[in-house]
């Protein structure tokens, strides 16, 4: 049973340019949560979605966005990006019933130049 | 609004002393709590979990953690630290509804001394 995929494991892109992540959740798993990991920090969330639609969002601004998939697998989009922004980005998945643990992807870092 | 702080950044013990790992949350509503613990350059990987039901929790590789509501605190043990157990460790709360975001806290790193 193939846990979270992420891809890229690493990006390196130049300020200003836009980025595409993306995440396939655990087999059985039809929720998907993007969280942004700075260096020596916690995970912060970024944004949820389920049902193809974003179901919640954190504290970031519209140059991030995401796409849910039929088949559940996720995007995340970064534009116009900042050097603030390098980072690991860390996808996790759920089953729709609410508060249980969430299955973490290996991340994909992505270095701003 | 939910917050977890975990107190103490670092922490060091020597192999096979007892770790403790603390962690305070905020909640305005029933928690769920959680210890995920992350290896360089990996994702991370859940350890335990509190839904509500025993107030003690066990989890892998040894590790446990006690909700004291009286407390607010969810705080990680292991009876003797283990070299392996070197690594970074977060608390993390969510609700227990659906599309229940998770939040953590700033992590605290586990240095193991032989």
């Amino acid at each position: 049973d193939a846990g979270v995929t992420q891809s890229p494991t690493h990006l390196i892109k130049t300020r200003g340019q836009q980025v595409t992540l993306r995440c396939s959740p655990k087999s059985g798993h039809d929720t998907v949560s993007w969280y942004q990991q700075a260096l020596g920090q916690g995970p912060q969330f970024i944004f949820q979605y389920y049902e193809e639609e974003e179901r919640q969002r954190g504290n970031f601004p519209d140059r991030f966005s995401g796409h849910q998939f039929p088949n559940y697998s996720s995007e995340l989009n970064v534009n116009a990006l900042l050097l603030g922004d390098s980072a690991l980005y860390l996808c996790a998945s759920s089953p729709r019933t609410g508060g249980s643990e969430q299955y973490f992807g290996p991340g994909t870092r992505l270095t701003v130049t | 609004a939910q917050s977890v702080t975990q107190l103490g950044s670092h922490v060091s013990v020597s192999e096979g002393a007892l770790v403790l790992l603390r962690c305070n949350y905020s909640s305005s509503v029933p928690p769920y709590l959680f210890w995920y613990v992350q290896y360089p350059n990996q994702g991370l990987q859940l350890l335990l979990k509190y839904t509500s039901a025993a107030t003690l929790v066990k989890g892998i590789n040894g590790f446990e953690a006690e909700f004291k509501k009286s407390e607010t605190s969810f705080h990680l043990t292991k009876p003797s630290a283990h070299m392996s157990d070197a690594a970074e460790y977060f608390c993390a709360v969510s609700g227990s509804g659906g599309y229940q975001k998770v939040t953590f806290g700033t992590g605290t790193k586990l240095q193991v001394i032989p």
